[in-house]
């Protein structure tokens, strides 16, 4: 089955640049989804990026995808405080009748320290 | 964005007992909605596939009979924990898909007594 693999602690310094790595072994994985989750609290999506993308910018934050190596790369430019929290990465299933069955990493939990 | 919502938030409960936990989707339709179940930093596994107007689609090792899903309308589901007993004490949430996408809620949290 898919399988998604991620580095489980990251720690940075305040205002230092972010990055969680993430690998997966799914090859027909349609989207791949970075979300955030603070303590007690739900997913919140963050950004994704399609299949036959190489890159994707949002603001502070930047999606690396390398299809060949299955290896996607979130960066946290300027990192805060606030960024603190367990950020997990996901692959889509292409569809049929499993079509929007997401498959999680096991969750990086970022500190930022001041 | 779009937003999921999940009531209650945190519910405690009695072993044996049942217990219902809604999903709504607010401001769209979702035919397709998911629960998962994350246990303490542990990552989130799913555990069915809620489809409007027809039979939920479990993931292996999920008992269908102790987790009961309906999914009523395009934008409510319902997960009921039957006969709860304390392993089941965990953190509920579910997702909906919108466009390409999928929105979480919030979470419910479960303890079972």
């Amino acid at each position: 089955g898919e399988d998604v693999e991620q580095s489980l602690f990251l720690s940075v310094r305040e205002g230092d640049s972010s990055v969680i790595n993430c690998t997966y072994t799914d090859s027909s994985s349609t989207y791949l989804y970075w979300y955030k989750q603070e303590p007690g609290a739900g997913l919140q999506l963050l950004t994704y990026i399609f299949s036959n993308m190489d890159m994707k910018q949002d603001q502070r934050l930047t999606v690396l995808l390398n299809k060949k190596d299955k290896h996607l790369s979130l960066r946290i430019a300027d990192t805060q405080t606030g960024d603190s929290a367990i950020y997990f990465c996901a692959e889509a299933d292409a569809g049929g009748t499993s079509y929007g069955k997401l498959t999680f990493g096991q969750g990086t939990i970022l500190t930022v320290h001041p | 964005g779009a937003v999921v919502s999940q009531h209650p938030s945190r519910v405690i409960c009695k072993s044996g007992t049942s217990v219902k936990i809604e999903c709504r989707s607010l401001d769209f339709q979702a035919t397709t909605m998911f629960w998962y179940r994350q246990f303490p930093k542990q990552s989130l596994m799913l555990m069915a596939t809620s489809n409007e107007g027809s039979k939920a689609t479990y993931e292996q090792g999920v008992e269908k009979d102790k987790f009961l899903i309906n999914h009523a309308s395009l934008t409510l589901s319902t997960l009921t924990v039957t006969s709860a007993h304390p392993e089941d004490s965990s953190f509920y949430i579910c997702s909906a898909i919108a466009g390409e996408t999928q929105y979480f809620g919030p979470g419910t949290r479960l303890l079972v007594l």
